[in-house]
């Protein structure tokens, strides 16, 4: 079965420090992952998504994630994180050929002013 | 455009109930996926719905079951309430047979079981 790793529950930074969350799935095959984002009070909301192609994939808010294919992760980067980044972020996986999509447990950042 | 709506916002029900929950679709969206949130975790894959048929299903107990209407509007209906049944309930929509892969999520409905 499908899952996905979220390594950190909870992250602590200061304004302008670079941020990497870490995402891992396990599936064999091929995939298609995302990461969503969930601000206080707001609806989960997609943030990047990955389907095909370039690795590399860049999303709203300055945010980009990279594939990496023989390490089955997708982890999330941003260089100079704001106080408006603070959010719960939740990493996601599904099979082309599927409907279901598997979500990590999720991140909660917290960016000091 | 409307997003994504949920109704109602709280829910409180006690062991043994019954609760429909229900959730209109962003326009121009057909496909409608159900998720259960508990406290702490991410999204759980409940099932989706397309043309009015359950489409795919997670590991949910059958006493979860759903329904599309034809203007693609669905309703979550869970029968013998448990307390585990305690969540954020979330309600997502996309547009024909790409399923999951582009979803947009609504605000969700809490279910307190007591």
């Amino acid at each position: 079965a499908q899952s996905v790793s979220q390594h950190n529950h909870h992250v602590i930074l200061s304004e302008a420090a670079s941020l990497e969350l870490g995402c891992n799935y396990s599936y064999g095959g091929t995939v298609n992952l995302f990461w969503y984002v969930q601000y206080p009070g707001q609806h989960l909301q997609l943030l990047l998504k990955y389907f095909s192609g370039d690795p590399l994939v860049k999303g709203i808010k300055g945010f980009e994630a990279e594939f990496i294919k023989s390490k089955f992760s997708f982890n999330l980067r941003k260089p100079s994180v704001q106080w408006s980044d603070t959010a719960e972020y939740f990493c996601a996986v599904n099979d082309p050929g599927g409907f279901k999509t598997i979500f990590g447990a999720g991140t909660r950042l917290f960016v000091k002013a | 455009d409307a997003g994504v709506t949920q109704s109602p916002t709280h829910l409180i029900k006690t062991r043994g109930q019954q609760v429909t929950l229900r959730c209109s679709p962003k326009s121009g969206h057909d496909t409608v996926s159900w998720y259960q949130q508990a406290l702490g975790q991410g999204p759980q894959f409940i099932f989706q719905y397309y043309e009015e048929e359950e489409r795919q299903r997670g590991n949910f107990p059958d006493r979860f079951s759903g329904h599309q209407f034809p203007n693609y509007s669905s309703e979550l209906n869970v029968n013998a309430l448990l307390l585990g049944d305690s969540a954020l309930y979330l309600c997502a929509s996309s547009w024909g047979l790409a399923g999951a892969y582009e979803q947009y999520f609504g605000p969700g409905t809490r279910l307190t079981v007591t």
